[in-house]
């Protein structure tokens, strides 16, 4: 399957500080990519889903304002978590879906993120 | 897309058949049946899919009942390292990944 990565694999900030996470599809373009958030114990949920070139589009709950999509290129996504607060703190994935020859238009996942906000 | 329903949890002893059911009762007829799993701490990880024929794959096997209401997941021979969170989705193909709460299979020496 196609490789996706995350940048950086764990971070720890300061409440009221922003945080970027970087998605990348290493050997494939990603027309689209999904961020999801994972509590502890918990299942994936979906935040929001991006095309290539265009706003992204949030899930009910998630304030766009405070988690801020770009996927500018067919390669990298970026997820800024602005003013993070305690209960911020998640684990975040993303996940890419492209044109692949033997793919049935499927999602490949990254590695997640662990964001913890002090 | 279709719900799904799971077991919470399930325990396999080491090198036998995990057998993991899914019930997807409300399924359509464009919809895929997928299986990921999740071990602790990284992303999902793909497994198989399928739409009504059975899926045999170097991981593991897929049976989809004749009226696709429900499937299994088979790992033929379950190691400790097969311990972890299995999600079965439904989904139709152009329709984003939702997950459910998912199977905690535990794998016993």
């Amino acid at each position: 399957g196609a490789v996706v990565s995350q940048h950086p694999s764990w971070v720890i900030c300061k409440s009221g500080t922003s945080v970027k996470i970087e998605c990348r599809s290493l050997d494939f373009q990603a027309t689209t990519m999904f961020w999801y958030r994972q509590f502890p114990k918990q299942s994936l949920m979906l935040m929001a889903t991006s095309n290539e070139g265009s706003k992204a589009t949030y899930e009910q709950g998630v304030e766009k304002d405070k988690f801020l999509i770009n996927h500018a290129s067919l390669t990298l996504s970026t997820l800024t978590v602005t003013s993070a607060h305690p209960e911020d703190s998640s684990f975040y994935i993303c996940s890419g879906k492209g044109l692949l020859a033997d793919s049935y238009n499927e999602q490949f996942f990254g590695p997640g993120t662990r964001l913890t906000v002090l | 897309d279709a719900k799904t329903t799971q077991p919470p949890s399930m325990d396999c002893a080491e090198g036998r058949a995990a057998n993991l059911p899914c019930n997807h009762s409300t399924i359509s007829g464009n919809e895929y049946v997928y299986w990921y799993r999740q071990i602790h701490s990284q992303g999902p990880q793909y497994i198989i899919h399928g739409l009504k024929n059975n899926e045999t794959n170097e991981m593991a096997s897929l049976i989809i009942t004749e009226d696709r209401k429900s499937s299994t997941l088979i790992l033929p021979h379950a190691t400790l390292r097969d311990t972890a969170v299995y999600y079965c989705i439904v989904r139709a193909i152009n329709n984003d990944m939702r997950f459910g709460a998912g199977t905690r299979l535990t794998v016993k020496p």
